[in-house]
């Protein structure tokens, strides 16, 4: 099975940089994504991850380290509308479809 | 607009009632998903499809049933819920031919069970 941790809320400071923590506990591992939801609509996809390493797209950056169980997701220069819920998911090595997420950290960006 | 479309967008029923969710997906991915999202807990995988054949079923009770007519279309039809299965209830689609193969989830179905 798949264990997932991130933590529940954060609050950080439009300019400034947030990195939201994701550590897995898996039986199988063949790759972990980073999700972003805003509140009442469909997660969007932000990054994927099966090497270890950092993967850069503009603002958002996502880390694996396999070895550790960990991953980060990096935002810089926080704006207002990155206010939302981030997952972190895992898929399975088992079926190549199979994806556990965690609970979400619910990101809150204030002025 | 992800390419995933579902209807309703909310829903309200009896625990006697029955009713079908719909999911269309415009991106001729092969894969589709049901997850059910439920406040403070994770999403939830009930239910894979590829190429129009369940592969993967969560231990989903079988109150919930869904069908895959073709690769672009997945049901969920719901009899005799429990008012615990009120959540959102997403519907995803992806590619499964390697690499990333990311999920691209709709936007929906709020569900009330009374």
């Amino acid at each position: 099975g798949q264990n997932i941790d991130q933590p529940t809320e954060m609050t950080a400071t439009e300019g400034a940089i947030v990195q939201i923590n994701c550590t897995y506990q898996t039986s199988g591992f063949n790759g972990l994504f980073w999700y972003q939801q805003h509140a009442g609509e469909a997660p969007t996809f932000l990054s994927y991850n099966v090497l270890d390493g950092l993967e850069e797209k503009g603002r958002f950056s996502s880390f694996l380290s396999r070895s550790k169980g960990y991953s980060y997701l990096l935002l810089k220069e926080l704006q207002m509308k990155d206010s939302a819920s981030y997952l972190c998911a895992v898929r399975d090595t088992g079926t190549a479809s199979k994806l556990t997420f965690g609970t979400g950290t619910r990101l809150q960006v204030t002025l | 607009e992800t390419g995933v479309t579902q209807t309703p967008r909310h829903l309200v029923m009896g625990m006697t009632n029955k009713k079908s969710l719909k999911c269309e997906q415009h991106l001729g991915h092969n894969a589709m998903y049901w997850y059910k999202q439920s406040a403070k807990k994770p999403l939830e995988l009930m239910f894979v499809y590829n190429f129009k054949e369940q592969t993967e079923n969560n231990s989903v009770p079988s109150r919930f049933s869904p069908e895959c007519p073709n690769s672009s279309h997945l049901f969920l039809h719901l009899h005799t819920l429990q008012p615990e299965d009120s959540a959102l209830y997403l519907c995803a689609s992806s590619r499964t031919s390697g690499g990333s193969n990311e999920q691209f989830f709709g936007p929906g179905t709020r569900l009330t069970v009374l």
